[in-house]
């Protein structure tokens, strides 16, 4: 597509319930990085992939978040037993090779409440 | 750990007046330097890019960007601001631009453009 799509744009969840954010990079390009942005935390990177694979996982703030990544395209990220702490707006950002420079998404705002 | 220091939080400036927002980094080694503007609803836009070579860098919308080494600095202007430029502004730096590393972003710098 001609940007990074992600959805939903908005998605309100109680908490203990799991989420599905989802990420449609630029046709093309390999690299898929997401962030989280909080008013408390900023901008936090949360994972990187390369292709279908990521090498680091460290930057998940928790084992209740899992991201994957299949066919070089789409990307999911998942949110198991959501608390408050996760609210926040997730960005998902695609490259053409890493260290590029990223192009954006919207991103998804999550509210737990 | 690297950082990123963006030192004002809010800055008002007149429309049509020049802007220069500040951006100094902490790294063991000259990393790749970024600047993105977010507006309201809105995901960030790469505005310019630092990687290498001459040290002012061009970008879009008329912003410009110098790299000095020996300050750790990375500051963004422009001549003459718009009123389309209020915005949320991210310095960011990356060892790698920002591959198995990502970004380590400030904590941005709300511009405010009064009439």
């Amino acid at each position: 597509g001609a940007g990074v799509s992600q959805s939903p744009s908005n998605k309100v969840t109680e908490k203990g319930k799991d989420v599905e954010l989802r990420c449609d990079p630029i046709s093309g390009h390999t690299a898929l990085y997401w962030y989280r942005q909080s008013l408390g935390q900023g901008l936090e990177f949360l994972i990187y992939f390369q292709g279908n694979s990521a090498p680091d996982k460290s930057g998940l703030p928790s084992d209740r978040f899992s991201a994957e990544r299949t066919g070089g395209s789409v990307s999911t990220l998942t949110i198991q037993r959501t608390q408050q702490e996760d609210s926040a707006v997730y960005l998902c950002a695609s490259s053409l090779m890493a260290g590029n420079g990223y192009t954006f998404g919207s991103g998804t705002r999550l509210t737990v409440v | 750990a690297q950082s990123v220091t963006q030192p004002d939080i809010h800055i008002t400036v007149s429309e049509g007046a020049s802007l220069e927002l500040r951006c100094n980094y902490s790294y063991g080694a000259t990393p790749y330097l970024f600047w993105y503007v977010q507006s309201p609803g809105q995901g960030l836009q790469l505005l310019l890019k630092y990687f290498s070579g001459d040290t002012l860098v061009q970008g879009i919308k008329g912003f410009e960007a110098e790299f000095k080494r020996s300050q750790s600095s990375f500051n963004l202007r422009k001549p003459s601001v718009h009123w389309s430029d209020a915005a949320e502004y991210f310095c960011a730096v990356g060892l790698s631009g920002g591959g198995a590393d990502g970004l380590t972003f400030g904590k941005g710098t709300h511009l405010i453009i009064q009439p």
